[in-house]
């Protein structure tokens, strides 16, 4: 069967590539969902955002893609840099004010030069 | 963009004593701040959320007399490991949120405090 991005703990990819990382999230009701870079001993820095009324959003050198149907968002960065590397989480919330947020399990992102 | 500071960065105390951890947000104001924790090597998990002038909400399975939060202004919030043991060692992060009736305001992190309980 296809498919559709089984999440990964790390990944190590050559700098220049292309990186995917994959996040299955868990509750369909979640319409808010945001991708966060860690690096070793510092706090989530946030990388792009996008609600449940698109499929897909694009930033600097990073698009995230939402498909609501299998619940899973990926997040794509262009030309993966050294600086890349870091663990990424993907964060959920519900559509409610002062809803805190749910991460996912983390994908540690290796990047040699 | 919105900053958030954390207090102190790194804290080493004996077992049976009490550390406070203190999150500013520095240049906004927090009507909610959220307290999370993280084991090595493992994702955040949401301890608890706090609200300005109200108590605060603790996730299941977090003890709020363990673990005591206070949101005494709109800047500022506080969580108190009370008589920390070595299991409590963990990276603490808090969050905050910027007001506004939407669940898509942006939250904004602090830079973690790491607790180390001997």
């Amino acid at each position: 069967g296809e498919s559709v991005g089984l999440h990964l703990p790390t990944l190590s990819v050559q700098e220049g590539d292309n990186s995917i990382i994959n996040c299955a999230y868990s509750n369909s009701a979640s319409d808010y969902f945001i991708w966060y870079k860690q690096e070793s001993g510092k706090g989530p820095q946030f990388i792009i955002d996008i609600r449940s009324n698109m499929d897909k959003r694009q930033g600097q050198r990073v698009t995230v893609l939402l498909n609501k149907t299998v619940k899973h968002l990926s997040l794509q960065i262009a030309a993966t840099q050294p600086g890349d590397s870091a663990v990424y989480f993907c964060a959920e919330t519900l559509g409610q004010a002062g809803t805190a947020l749910i991460f996912g399990k983390g994908t540690t992102l290796s990047v040699s030069s | 963009g919105a900053v958030v500071s954390q207090h102190p960065s790194r804290v080493i105390c004996k077992s049976g004593t009490s550390v406070k951890i203190e999150c500013r947000s520095l240049d906004f104001q927090a009507t909610t701040m959220f307290w999370y924790r993280q084991f090595p090597k493992q994702s955040l998990m949401l301890m608890a959320t706090s609200n300005e002038g109200s108590k605060a909400t603790y996730e299941q399975g977090v003890e709020k007399d363990k673990f005591l939060i206070n949101h005494a202004s709109l800047t500022l919030s506080t969580l108190t490991v009370t008589s920390a043991h070595p299991e409590d060692s963990s990276f603490y992060i808090c969050s905050a949120r910027t007001s506004g009736r939407q669940s898509t305001d942006t939250q904004y992190f602090g830079p973690g405090t790491r607790l180390t309980v001997l």
